[in-house]
Formats: C-alpha cells, structure tokens, sequence
C-alpha cells in the first residue's frame, strides 16, 4: 500500500530563514510526487511535482528514490509562505495525501 | 477558464438522511476525484471517475457513491449518513488520459455537516 508520511504538523521559521518540509513517502514502484499548498482562505493549489524539476515561488524538491523522499526546500522563506503544505503520491490514478505541515514564517 | 466548481458550498443533514454533492471540472478535464477531508483523517481518497467509469476507489464503504456524466460533471451521494461522515467533500479535476503526469486542481469543497 501507498503511504505518504509528513513528519512535522507544524513548523515555524523567521523571515530569510531557509525551511525544509519533510515528506517521505513507501510504494514499492515509480510514483509521481507533488507538493500541494493551501494559503488561508483559499482552496488547495498545487505548488510543484517532481517530474518537472522545477522552482516555483523559489521553492525546490528532489525526489530521493533512495531515501524515499521529497522534500520541499526554500533558502529563504518569506512571511508570505506561510500556509498547509501537503505532499501527495500519485500512482495508477489513485492519489494519497500526507497529513499536511503547517508552515509560519514569522517577521 | 473557470475553476472547478462544487455545490453546495454547505450542507446540513441528520443522520440517516442521505446528500448528494456536485462537481463541476474544468471544461476539458475529463477526470474527477472526490476527496474526504477531516482534522483526524486528513486527506483521503474517495473515487475517481474517468469518461464516465469509476477508474478508481478509495477505502470507504459503499455508502459512498458517484458518477460522472458525459460532460464531465460528476456527483456524489452518500446514504445512511453518520455522524462521523461531516467533513469537507473536495473535488479534483484533471486532464486525464494517458498522461503520465495529471496535476489536479482543487475546488473549494462541500462543508458537510451531520447533527
């Protein structure tokens, strides 16, 4: 069975801090791995997936097959990066959700 | 183009009675999953239907149930309703097909309430 574990439910940093959220993730064959964010009051959005090894809003994930994990990177958080981080496993159609971190960064 | 789009917004229901929630995708998405979303369970798969066919299940009892027209819209029921089925209802839609990689998008949800 798929599982995607988030270690932290929340996480607090200052402003220019670098942050890391934590995702770990076992299935057994090659899974697509996505970063989804909600800010306040506002519906779920995805922020990136691993397939497209990109940088959205200076934020970064690499996709460790070894480790069996995807973790979300930014070198410098800005207050405005305060919101629920989910990382979510993508297999067969099925997708599984982590239990989501609680980012804040404070000023 | 317009975002996914779901009704009701909120919903109150007793227990036994039964709902049914609607789901609109982005036009061309031809792929919808419905998600369950509570403080202790977090996010958890429901269904995803594809072209009209439930292409894939979640772990839930069959009080849960859905379907998907042939514009896309999908909707879901739930009977016999409990107590513990109050939570938001997300919908997702997504391209689908054979595109290996689907990214979804989200719509606001159903708040789902059972007294």
């Amino acid at each position: 069975a798929q599982r995607v574990t988030q270690p932290e439910k929340l996480l607090s940093v200052f402003k220019g801090a670098p942050v890391e959220l934590k995702c770990n993730y076992s299935y057994s064959g090659s899974p697509e791995l996505f970063w989804y964010v909600q800010y306040s009051r506002q519906r779920l959005q995805l922020l990136l997936r691993h397939i497209s090894r990109e940088s959205i809003k200076g934020f970064t994930a690499d996709l460790n097959k070894g480790e069996t994990s995807f973790h979300l990177k930014k070198p410098f958080a800005q207050e405005e990066d305060s919101a629920m981080y989910y990382c979510a496993l993508l297999s067969a159609g099925k997708s599984t959700f982590g239990d989501g971190t609680t980012l804040t960064v404070k000023p | 183009k317009a975002g996914v789009t779901q009704t009701p917004r909120y919903l109150i229901k007793t227990r036994g009675q039964q709902v049914t929630l609607s789901c609109s995708p982005i036009s061309g998405h031809r792929s919808v999953s419905w998600y369950q979303q509570t403080p202790g369970q977090g996010l958890q798969f429901l269904f995803e239907y594809f072209s009209e066919t439930q292409r894939n299940k979640g772990n839930f009892p069959g009080r849960f149930s859905g379907r998907q027209f042939s514009n896309s819209r999908s909707e879901m029921n739930v009977s016999t309703l409990e107590l513990g089925d109050s939570a938001l209802y997300l919908c997702a839609s997504s391209p689908g097909g054979t595109s290996k990689s689907s990214e979804q998008y989200f719509g606001p949800g159903t708040r789902l309430t059972v007294t």
